[in-house]
């Protein structure tokens, strides 16, 4: 697709479950960011992904929370035993290669409900 | 630590009226900042930035914001709003780390 791409666009879960959010950045794109927007709240970084680099995992909340990047496409961010604090919007971006003050890419997000 | 505040969580403007959306950012240095938007149930799309140069820029749907170092501000404006400018906006600051630092985000309401 033309466009940053994320599946599921919603998804309600119970406490406790895992979940796994999806994230297909645009083609070629180098760098691949996600974001957590709880409501109320300005965005949160959580991780960030630069090529083959290790990834800067400074804004994940705690050990609950992972994430990988495929073959430096496809990304996944998992949550462990969620919490209702998890509930939020998650955001994917991405951006051709990460230089400072490059424009990112935003997806629509996965908006997560933990019952 | 960088840190963007937006201190208007709700604007409400009428079509046709002139719109600021205010921004105070904290960075020690020259900061390259921006201001996306996100229309209901859309990812955020990048209205305009600024890295140097002219602390004037402009930017896409009319848009424009002026840097001011004195006073840690990147203020977005418009002259005359429309409808479809109905969205939330946020301000960001890009940290020496290639992360974006963003604001809470000002929501912007139309009245016909």
């Amino acid at each position: 697709g033309a466009g940053v791409s994320q599946s599921p666009s919603n998804k309600v879960t119970e406490k406790g479950k895992d979940v796994e959010l999806r994230c297909d950045p645009i083609s070629g794109h180098t760098a691949l960011y996600w974001y957590r927007q709880s409501l109320g709240q300005g965005l949160e970084f959580l991780i960030y992904f630069q090529g083959n680099s290790a990834p800067d995992k400074s804004g994940l909340p705690s050990d609950r929370f992972s994430a990988e990047r495929t073959g430096g496409s496809v990304s996944t961010l998992t949550i462990q035993r969620t919490q209702q604090e998890d509930s939020a919007v998650y955001l994917c971006a991405s951006s051709p290669t990460g230089a400072r003050g490059e424009k990112l890419f935003f997806g629509s997000g996965t908006q997560l409900s933990v019952l | 630590a960088q840190s963007v505040t937006q201190p208007d969580i709700h604007i409400t403007v009428s079509e046709g009226a002139s719109l600021e959306l205010r921004c105070n950012y904290s960075y020690g240095a020259t900061p390259y900042l921006f201001w996306y938007v996100q229309s209901p149930g859309q990812g955020l799309q990048l209205l305009l930035k600024y890295f140097s140069g002219d602390t004037l820029v402009q930017g896409i749907k009319g848009f424009e914001a002026e840097f001011k170092r004195s006073q840690s501000s990147f203020n977005l404006r418009k002259p005359s709003v429309h409808w479809s400018d109905a969205a939330e906006y946020f301000c960001a600051v890009d940290s020496w780390a290639q992360k974006l630092v963003f604001g809470q985000g000002t929501r912007l309401t139309i009245n016909p």
